[in-house]
């Protein structure tokens, strides 16, 4: 079983639609948790990082639920521009290598 | 600089040949990562370097590849003897203890 799991999609959603993705991690031990987006050809780079009481920055929402071992990213009102792939990244137990899911491609249609 | 330089940002080799990637980390981020990513694929860790202690390199697919972090800065990831399935995207990663992970724009590495 991989430490990190993603459904790969593709989520094809239309604009203005709200798309969630959820990523769960297999060590009970992690401490920290984020959300990278990916454009094609692109570096992964920080969206946000995950707290345990959730959070929100704009028209994302993400969230822990630590019994479950998983997270999620609420994307509200999608954007053209939203569209990429979306990792999801877990940091900790016994290291501080942060080990990523495969990511989920969203495709934002006109 | 102000981000993670990567270079080269394009290489193609022969099969058989070694090769050198290069990183250099943002000034003053004492931790360093390095990934790669097969086309399609997530990214897959393959070793990190934390200021002076011993590296974590469990990611690390074969003898074939090894890494050095010279004088806590800059790191060069070597492979040996490169075979097909090692093209990939071969990105550096690092931060500070405060910081988020910066990426590089990686290295494209294609084996022919």
């Amino acid at each position: 079983r991989k430490e990190v799991e993603q459904d790969p999609g593709p989520f094809n959603v239309p604009e203005g639609a709200t798309v969630a993705f959820n990523c769960t991690y297999s060590n009970s031990a992690s401490q920290s948790f984020f959300w990278y987006r990916q454009d094609c050809r692109k570096e992964p780079k920080l969206l946000m990082s995950v707290y345990s009481s959730g959070n929100e920055d704009g028209r994302f929402t993400a969230q822990l639920n630590r019994a479950s071992q998983y997270i999620s990213l609420l994307i509200r009102d999608s954007k053209l521009s939203d569209s990429a792939t979306y990792l999801c990244a877990v940091k900790g137990g016994a290291t501080n290598k942060l080990i990523f899911g495969t990511g989920t491609l969203l495709a934002v249609q006109p | 600089g102000a981000g993670v330089s990567q270079s080269p940002s394009n290489k193609v080799t022969e099969k058989g040949k070694d090769v050198e990637l290069r990183c250099d980390p943002i000034s003053g981020h004492t931790a360093l990562y390095w990934y790669r990513q097969s086309l399609g694929q997530g990214l897959e860790f393959l070793i990190y370097f934390q200021g002076n202690s011993a590296p974590d390199k469990s990611g690390l697919p074969s003898d074939r590849f090894s890494a050095e972090r010279t004088g806590g800065s800059v790191s060069t990831l070597t492979i040996q003897r490169t075979q097909q399935e090692d093209s990939a995207v071969y990105l550096c990663a690092s931060r500070t203890d405060s910081a988020g992970y910066t990426f590089g724009s990686g290295t494209r590495l294609t084996v022919v």
